[in-house]
């Protein structure tokens, strides 16, 4: 059974770009979670999709936004880069999605904002 | 706001030693979870503690939960150097809050 799949694993962008993520999850599960990694903030909770919708959010500003597509396979999109999104970006997967299920992360994307 | 604590933050010990990390969270949950990080890498499920007094063993790894105290520890037996990594509690309410996580270092 595949695991959780993101892409690409590297990113570098320039301050004021904005990049999409993509996150296929484990086949079946239709919850999708996004985290942010940085030294300083630890690993943070953006948001979460099941079925297509947005069932919890975190407190992100609204340059971070995320859908899911019908094959439950997710994209995060962030806008106007800033030098702070530079992060390890973690997507999890889950049959339900919490608090019923055990997540699955992926590889995580690493995003450099120069 | 729920919020886990993790300590130690930094944590070095000797091959063949025992030693605890300590997970406090704020919150009642009884839905818990230990996962392992190597650098560069992405997180491994380790255990998964569902209720009140849960214990689970894997190899040189014990995990426990007890949530009356809102205390969960991840135990090391006679560690060995592969077990140097990154080490993370998360409580699950709607979503996982993570600890800071703590740093082990084995030395040979």
């Amino acid at each position: 059974k595949a695991g959780v799949t993101q892409t690409p694993r590297y990113l570098i962008k320039t301050r004021g770009q904005q990049v999409t993520l993509s996150c296929s999850p484990i086949s079946g599960h239709r919850s999708v979670s996004w985290y942010q990694q940085t030294p300083g903030q630890g690993l943070q909770f953006l948001f979460e999709y099941f079925s297509e919708t947005q069932r919890n959010k975190g407190n992100f500003p609204g340059r971070f936004s995320g859908r899911q597509f019908s094959n439950s396979r997710s994209e995060m999109n962030v806008s106007t880069l800033e030098l702070g999104d530079s992060a390890l970006y973690l997507c999890a997967s889950s049959s339900q999605g919490a608090p019923n299920t055990e997540a699955f992360f992926g590889q995580g994307t690493r995003l450099t904002v120069v | 706001e729920l919020k886990v604590e993790q300590n130690p933050l930094f944590l070095s010990m000797q091959e063949g030693k025992n030693y605890t990390i300590y997970c406090n969270y704020s919150t009642t949950s009884d839905r818990l979870y230990w996962y392992r990080q190597d650098p560069g890498k992405s997180l491994e499920s380790l255990f998964v503690l569902l209720s009140n007094g849960a214990v689970k063993q894997e190899g040189r790894l014990m995990a426990s939960l007890d949530t009356k105290a809102r205390l969960s520890t991840l135990h090391i037996t006679a560690a060995v150097h592969d077990l140097s990594a990154t080490y993370f509690c998360a409580v699950e309410d709607e979503k996982l809050t993570f600890g800071t996580g703590t740093r082990l270092t084995i030395i040979p």
